[in-house]
Order: structure tokens, then sequence, then C-alpha cells
């Protein structure tokens, strides 16, 4: 398995606060992904990056933001987070962006009450 | 909790039986399509990619066809096992306008259900 590890893996909050997961890889891989995975939607790019401090939006990026200061680690934000944004969020990893294999790891699960 | 599962088409076969899931791609200019399966409380695992210049390929169990003229990507497993049961759900790689060829997009999926 690619070693990717997200944290935490789950997470209850308030509407309004601030939220931010993190996503570590073991891999060198240059792109990294935020996705979150809604019933009905299947799998929605939130932002991605390319290198550090490289990042790009996403399909559904309002209400998010990210930040890559190192090659292993990627932050998604929530500044203030909405009942919207109840999911689950995935990162993925891959060495080439969209010509070779993502590689995801096993997602966190967000309540936002 | 919601399980990624609601609401998807479903294929229910007995073990043993070869099992083919069906996905439209929406880009014509993708070259590249990842099919992926998931199951229950987990992240989607990889499973086979095909690239726009091949029709077929083949892997452990899998195979994988890509037919351009009408935009369709199938994946087929043979023998299928009760392990197999999860979702399964292909993704293309669309240019985007900014990103080039650095993204992804999924389908929504097939649920696949294997009986002993």
């Amino acid at each position: 398995d690619a070693g990717i590890t997200q944290s935490p893996r789950h997470k209850v909050t308030e509407t309004g606060t601030p939220v931010t997961l993190r996503c570590h890889q073991t891999e060198n891989h240059r792109y990294m992904y935020w996705y979150r995975q809604d019933p009905g939607h299947g799998l929605r790019l939130i932002h991605y990056s390319y290198g550090v401090k490289d990042t790009d939006k996403g399909e559904v990026s309002d209400g998010y933001s990210v930040s890559r200061s190192k090659t292993e680690d990627f932050l998604l934000t929530l500044e203030s987070a909405t009942s919207s944004q109840t999911s689950v969020y995935f990162c993925a990893i891959s060495e080439s962006g969209g010509t070779t294999p993502q590689h995801f790891g096993d997602g966190t699960r967000l309540s936002i009450l | 909790g919601e399980s990624v599962g609601l609401h998807l088409p479903t294929l229910s076969v007995q073990e043993g039986d070869n099992s083919i899931i069906n996905c439209a791609y929406s880009n014509s200019a993708s070259d590249y399509f990842i099919w992926y399966k998931q199951e229950s409380g987990k992240g989607p695992q990889f499973i086979i990619d095909i690239r726009s210049n091949m029709d077929k390929r083949q892997g452990q169990r899998v195979t994988v066809l890509l037919n351009k003229t009408v935009k369709h990507l199938s994946l087929q497993i043979a023998a299928t096992q009760p392990g197999d049961s999860a979702v399964y759900f292909c993704a293309e790689n669309p240019p985007g306008e900014n990103s080039g060829y650095s993204t992804l997009t999924f389908g929504k999926g097939t649920m696949l259900l294997v009986s002993p």
C-alpha cells in the first residue's frame, strides 16, 4: 500500500469552527490531491498540489484552503466549517499528475453539527 | 453511517461468474483511464489502468477494454469472488484549461455484489 496517512480519521465539530486535515506521504510523489466523497456525487476534487508551495483549485474549492510547505505534507483547512462540508475527505498522491495512477489514503470522516 | 454505495447501480453475480462493469466517460480528449475498487470504510484502491493508444489491457483476473469511438470503458473480472464485492468506478484525465492533464475526473461507480 502507498504510504499515505490521513489525520484525524474521524472528527466531529461545530459550525463556524476552523478545521485542518492533514495528509502525510512517504513516497516522495510530486502531486497531492484532496477530494470529498458524498453519496450521489462520487469523488470531487477540492484542491491539488503539483509541488511545494504550488497549488491549484479543483471543482469544489469554495470554503477550503490548502498549504504544502513540504513534499510530504498537504493540509486542507476549512476556515469556518459549515454543515454542507460534512463529508468523507480523501487525500491522494501520484508521481506525474493525471497520467499516472493516484493512490488514496483511508479517508477522514468529518461531521459538522 | 452513510455508505458511498447508496443509490448506485448494482450488479449482482454468483461466485465463480465473470463480471463486467461498464463506464461511459465524458471527454474525447482524455488519454488515460483508471479503474478503482472501494470497499466500505476504505479509500479507493487502484486496480488497472489503460492509455488511449491501447484497446485492451489485462491484469491478474481483470481486463480493461477501451472503446474510444463511443467513449466507453469496461472492467471484466474473471471468476468473481466474494472478496470482489465493492464499489467500482472509473476515472479519466480530461485536459484542463490550466491544469493540463494533471487531474482525474471520477465516475459515480457501480456496486458489485458477489453471492457465495
